[in-house]
């Protein structure tokens, strides 16, 4: 069981507004250590999409946002495409397990 | 361009020790961590451990009675010895570079990542 609790998929239509959540604790989440987001293409390895709560790698479409307040944060995909279909994990650091942790994993479809 | 490539044995008996090697090309070892990261098949992702470029590690309290990791900076590599396996152990095994140079390991991100090999642990 992940300690970082993401929901198993979410879907939309091309075009459309996606959000994916991120809940933990205050002992990763909750920290200053921040939140990072990664997509997951079939077949591949993760490619970082957000580190540091907001901020996006170059090469990253200003499509993928990322916030976080409390023990929660986010990922929204606005302008769904078809390639952004994939598994979307976030990541953070635990100090009560003093080691980093990620989230079960999100499913995106794009209908 | 920095890029990571996992090798080695794709098949391990149970009770017996995965080895991996990470070889990084196209840019330094200094002043970063490097974690090994793996991924059942159709499963989510976990940490198993990470080394600093000066030989410091920290292991996933889960394994770390199993696990040893080691850097060589002359060989550009990293290595991941994970002993007495099982077929729970069963995964893609990726070798990732943590954040930016001087970024505490406890704000670290990880990329770029290796391709990923896979290791299949049965008799």
């Amino acid at each position: 069981q992940s300690v970082l609790t993401q929901p198993p998929s979410v879907s939309g239509a091309p075009g459309q507004r996606v959000t994916i959540s991120c809940t933990g604790s205050s002992s990763n989440v909750g920290t200053s250590y921040g939140v990072h987001w990664y997509q997951q293409l079939p077949g591949t390895a993760p490619r970082l999409l957000i580190y540091s709560d907001n901020n996006r790698p170059s090469g990253v479409p200003d499509r993928f946002s990322g916030s976080k307040s409390g023990t929660s944060a986010s990922l929204a995909i606005t302008g769904l495409q078809a390639e952004d279909e994939a598994d979307y994990y976030c990541q953070s650091y635990d100090s009560s397990l003093n080691g980093y942790v990620f989230g079960s994993g999100t499913e995106v479809t794009v209908l | 361009q920095l890029q990571l490539q996992e090798s080695g044995l794709g098949l391990v008996k149970p009770s017996e020790t995965l080895s991996l090697t990470c070889t990084v090309s196209g840019g330094s070892m200094t002043n970063y961590y490097w974690s090994w990261i793996r991924q059942p098949p159709g499963k989510g992702l976990e940490w198993i451990g990470y080394i600093y470029y000066n030989g410091n590690t920290n292991y996933n309290p889960s394994l770390k009675s199993r696990v040893t990791i080691s850097v060589d900076t002359s060989k550009m590599q990293l290595s991941l010895k994970l002993n007495s396996v099982t077929a729970a152990d069963t995964a893609v095994y990726y070798c990732a570079r943590g954040g930016a140079p001087g970024v505490p390991a406890t704000m670290n991100w990880f990329d770029p990542w290796g391709r990923g090999t896979l290791v299949n642990v049965s008799s």
